[in-house]
């Protein structure tokens, strides 16, 4: 099965843009992805689900800051003109025919 | 809107039992993937089952395989998620996922404690 790895911290200032990355295992680079934010103390949110051609679809609401690319087995997710409520644990996530995966979470401190 | 409502968490004892729902509203039920995925204190988000639309097959983690049991109710809207053999490791936030492919919808938690 898949394996999902990130940075488990990253930090960015107020106003400026970050790049989290959420890497694929060997033999599954082509796979599917979604980004979740978790706010401290909130329940997950979907943010968007990324293809590996860097085509993404975002949920509903999701302000346009947020936007997804990809190169090989990186899915990155891309927060521009980052504001204080963006604090928060990115996860990524995929799945298989019988299971799914999280990544170990990035927490996003904005300076 | 979507809605997810879970309920049925709450304090066991090891080895206990306990059985969550999920009430979900604002979409057609019968024609999504539902599942169950849970945070420890502190940590990450560990998914722990799923059951399909199509044909009611159902998926486990393999730390829950055999203790856990998940399920639906298509005429009321719900799922469940039967505890058993439960352990000190199982305590976490329980939050009901709606699926697409991916997780596209999450419920707010409910809290189950395993100790005695």
């Amino acid at each position: 099965q898949p394996v999902l790895t990130q940075s488990s911290s990253a930090s960015a200032s107020l106003g400026s843009s970050v790049k989290l990355t959420c890497t694929l295992s060997s033999g599954h680079s082509g796979y599917v992805i979604a980004w979740h934010q978790q706010q401290p103390g909130q329940a997950p949110r979907y943010l968007m689900k990324l293809e590996g051609s860097g085509r993404y679809n975002k949920g509903s609401g999701v302000p346009d800051r947020f936007s997804g690319s990809s190169s090989g087995a990186d899915r990155h997710l891309t927060i521009s003109n980052l504001q204080s409520d963006d604090e928060s644990n990115y996860y990524c996530e995929t799945w298989d025919s019988k299971t799914r995966v999280f990544g170990g979470g990035t927490k996003l401190t904005v300076l | 809107e979507v809605q997810l409502l879970e309920s049925g968490g709450g304090l066991v004892q090891p080895g206990g039992s306990l059985r969550l729902s999920c009430s979900a509203s604002g979409f057609t039920f019968s024609s999504y993937a539902m599942g169950w995925v849970r945070q420890a204190p502190g940590k990450g988000l560990e998914w722990v089952s799923t059951i399909s639309f199509t044909d009611g097959s159902t998926y486990y983690a393999d730390s829950v395989k055999g203790r856990f049991t998940i399920s639906r109710d298509n005429s009321k809207n719900t799922q469940s998620l039967q505890m058993n053999s439960l352990r000190a490791e199982d305590t976490a936030v329980y939050y009901c996922a709606k699926y697409t492919t991916v997780t596209n919808y999450w419920g707010q938690g409910t809290l189950v404690t395993v100790s005695s």
